[in-house]
Formats: structure tokens, sequence, C-alpha cells
């Protein structure tokens, strides 16, 4: 059973650009999130899809946008890229049902030039 | 949510108990307690929740205080690879989980 897979695993972009990264969540999740960590800090959270809806959103511009598709997984979207924006990009999948945890991918490395 | 508070870092002799502290005061009753932890920028792996029941399995124990606001963490024979920053979270349900700044473990040899 594989778990949350997340790519690409690194990226290097220049500042203006957008950038995609994608996410699969543990088989028979529904519910995926997002988190950005800088280095040296905690995951910061972005937002949440359940049912191919936007659920929660944290403290995030709205550059940064995302999609839920029918089969749970999910993409992350940042537009207009700047020098700040390069962190560690975790996706997370659970259930929406109490009492369940969340298992996290290993992350995608964002760099903005 | 309900925040958490947690020692910025700790030092344990490999080993030895290592017991990490947790303080969620403002916990409400749907909120389970969940641990978490992160080795060197890698995507943070689960280790235990609970709710109010104290908690065990092969990695670790949670010790929850009767009223809820505190929670302990304790990994019973910590080894050099249990260095890690370790978080304390709450969380209803299927909700966003909200790090704090965690607790950084040394395990020392």
């Amino acid at each position: 059973d594989a778990g949350v897979t997340q790519s690409p695993t690194h990226l290097i972009k220049t500042r203006g650009q957008q950038v995609t990264l994608r996410c699969s969540p543990k088989s028979g999740h529904d519910t995926v999130s997002w988190y950005q960590q800088a280095l040296g800090q905690g995951p910061q959270f972005i937002f949440q899809y359940y049912e191919e809806e936007e659920r929660q959103r944290g403290n995030f511009p709205d550059r940064f946008s995302g999609h839920q598709f029918p089969n749970y997984s999910s993409e992350l979207n940042v537009n207009a890229l700047l020098l700040g924006d390069s962190a560690l990009y975790l996706c997370a999948s659970t259930l929406v049902t109490p009492n369940t945890e969340a298992f996290f991918g290993q992350g995608t490395r964002l760099t903005v030039v | 949510d309900a925040k958490t508070t947690q020692p910025p870092s700790m030092d344990c002799a490999e080993g030895r108990a290592a017991n990490l502290p947790c303080n969620h005061s403002t916990i409400s009753g749907n909120e389970y307690v969940y641990w978490y932890r992160q080795i060197h920028s890698q995507g943070p792996q689960y280790i235990i929740h609970g709710l109010k029941n104290n908690e065990t399995n092969e990695m670790a124990s949670l010790i929850i205080t009767e009223d809820r606001k505190s929670s302990t963490l304790i990994l019973p024979h910590a080894t050099l690879r249990d260095t890690a920053v370790y978080y304390c979270i709450v969380r209803a349900g299927g909700f966003k989980t909200i790090f704090g700044a965690g607790t950084r473990l040394f395990v020392k040899a």
C-alpha cells in the first residue's frame, strides 16, 4: 500500500513563474491538505480539500490555489513566484472522520531564484 | 483549534526513556492529541494519538492527564535515530493540522 506520494521531489523556478505540485493520497483517504515549511520552521497550513472543494484555508495569498480530482489526488498551484516561496511543500492525506491520523508525503523542495 | 506549548529542545541519553511534555490547556472536548516527528526535512511521521485514555503502540506511549490539559509522549528506549523535531498537535476529526514549533530532541550516545 503506497503512502502519500508527491511529485516532483525537487524543483527550481524563476521569480514570476508559475509552478504546479502534485500529490496522490494514501489509499482510502479522501481529504488532502497542503503545507509550506520554510527552513527551520514548522509546517504552515495552506489549505485543505475534500470532495473536490476547498474546505479550509490558512493565511496564504490568492497566488496559492489548488484542486482536488475525483480520484482524491490534488494539485497545488503557485502563481507569480517570489523568492520567499522557496520552501518544502508537504501534502498530507487523511479521512474526514474523527480519530484518524494524517499521513504526510516526503515533500517537494521548491527553490525560487 | 487549540494551541500547544512545548519546550524548544531536550536531550536524552541513548537507551533511556525520553519524556516529551506538551501543554494544551484550551483543548476542546472533541479534539484529539496527536504526536508527529520530523527527521531532517523529511515529511512528518505519525507517532500516536489519543482522546483521553493513555495509548501505547510499537513506537511510543501517550499519557494524557485526567483534565486533558497536558500530555507526555514517552519513547521508552531512545536511540540515535529518534533525534528529530517532535510536534504535539490537537485537532478534531479531519480538520487542519496546526503545527507549532515543536521540541527538538537530541539523543546522545
